[in-house]
């Protein structure tokens, strides 16, 4: 099914690295969510996006970067300065008018760090 | 603060049986809440909203003001509802979208 697409399912990489996830969405939907999902923990906002070009913090996005160049594209950048990045990361969007609160979620990605 | 909690992390019930995932919240304004549901292997999607307190799949939740509570009904557990549920909470008139999400609660249905 697409809708919103992440991309890879799985990531490996060392400590120090930076990497980035992919996340697009063919929805045409205005509004665009990084969310980490660790067990026990629930979903924590990193960053979201209501337009392009622009972009807010979230509730943990220190170590973490993104941008928004278009609207199908909400790419997520965790740096070497996020102390415990191995997670499993959501990208979720949603239009902002009519069904608030509906958030469409990707299939995610899961980043180990070594 | 706005904060979702649901103090279960696993509710284990046998086939047949009601099942209650609590939800409790903290906002100071008029919120709206949510259940989404995360199946094994798929995404996670929107179970339901209060606003149209609707049923889906025989699931019900009543969102109670004046305990904050917003806890997810089911009077006959099925095998195919184990899951992970998580409340959610949106602010009422920000309109940002955003979501502020529990813990989460897996939901076991023994056969």
């Amino acid at each position: 099914d697409g809708g919103i697409t992440q991309s890879p399912k799985y990531l490996f990489r060392k400590e120090g690295q930076n990497v980035t996830l992919s996340c697009e969405q063919n929805l045409n939907h205005d509004a665009m969510y990084w969310y980490r999902q660790d067990p026990g923990q629930g979903l924590r906002l990193i960053y979201y996006s209501q337009i392009v070009n622009d972009f807010q913090k979230g509730d943990i996005a220190e170590g973490y970067s993104v941008s928004r160049e278009k609207k199908e594209s909400f790419p997520l950048t965790v740096t070497s300065a996020q102390k415990n990045p191995t997670a499993f990361y959501l990208c979720a969007s949603s239009t902002l008018q009519g069904a608030r609160g509906e958030q469409y979620f990707g299939p995610g990605t899961r980043l180990t760090v070594t | 603060a706005q904060r979702v909690t649901q103090p279960e992390k696993l509710l284990s019930v046998f086939k047949g049986a009601p099942v209650e995932l609590k939800c409790n919240y903290s906002y100071s304004g008029s919120p709206e809440l949510f259940w989404y549901v995360q199946y094994s292997r798929q995404r996670l999607q929107l179970l339901l909203r209060h606003i149209s307190r609707e049923s889906i799949k025989g699931f019900t939740a009543d969102l109670n003001k004046g305990e904050t509570s917003f806890h997810l009904k089911k009077p006959f557990a099925q095998e195919e509802d184990s899951a992970m549920y998580y409340c959610a909470l949106s602010g009422g008139s920000s309109n940002t979208g955003k979501l502020i999400f529990g813990q989460g609660t897996t939901l076991q249905v023994k056969p």
